[in-house]
């Protein structure tokens, strides 16, 4: 069964600070993804990435960078967290002839 | 934009076979129609998907219209742990660049 962990599950940090959360996946899936979700707005896709060294942007790419070096992992980066980014994160993996994303257990990221 | 409507919510008797309709009206011919559902905060889990047939699987039926511009979740027999928020989902086979909408808010009722 397709296994996507996410660290941390929750975080609160300040203005400016840099973090990381990073997504991992055992299936050797190709693509992956990160979405943000927050209240009245639905999930809505940051980046995703089709392979290894291939990434692209989603709908709410700002603020966020990605990198994909190598296949089961997918990082997410916050280089200056801002307020507007406390949001429930969900990172999503699938194969590339798969019509399924199988998604992860989420991060509640809270920026004071 | 999500490129599908939805009730924001319904109520279901537990037991009772719900129904859950979506519109697509813009629907293009090489989309698929998905279904996921989330429960409370947890990651969205996949439902269904066709193009257009009917389709069954061990967890719902999905029936699209012939036109294929509105479709329906059916859970045959709802319970208490099918109350979550349902998402229909348009999207081009295989295209990782999906839009959620807001979905549907299901209650089931004991």
């Amino acid at each position: 069964e397709a296994q996507v962990t996410q660290n941390p599950r929750y975080l609160i940090t300040v203005t400016g600070k840099k973090l990381t959360v990073t997504c991992s996946q055992n299936m050797n899936h190709e693509y992956m993804s990160w979405y943000r979700q927050d209240p009245g707005l639905g999930l809505r896709q940051i980046y995703y990435s089709m392979n290894v060294e291939v990434t692209d942007k989603g709908d709410v790419p700002e603020g966020y960078k990605v990198s994909r070096k190598e296949k089961r992992n997918f990082p997410l980066i916050l280089e200056s967290p801002s307020p507007n980014q406390t949001s429930l994160y969900f990172c999503a993996i699938r194969t590339r002839e798969g019509d399924t994303q199988y998604f992860g257990p989420g991060t509640r990221l809270t920026v004071l | 934009d999500a490129k599908t409507t939805q009730p924001p919510s319904m109520d279901c008797a537990e037991g009772r076979a719900a129904n859950l309709p979506c519109n697509h009206s813009t629907i293009s011919g090489n989309e698929y129609v998905y279904w996921y559902r989330q429960i409370h905060s947890q990651g969205p889990q996949y439902i269904i998907h066709g193009l257009k047939n009917n389709e069954t699987n061990e967890m719902a039926s999905l029936i699209i219209t012939e036109d294929r511009k509105s479709s329906t979740l059916i859970l045959p027999h709802a319970t208490l742990r099918d109350t979550a928020v349902y998402y229909c989902i348009v999207r081009v086979d295989r295209d990782d660049k999906i839009i959620f909408g807001k979905g549907t808010r299901l209650h089931i009722l004991p």
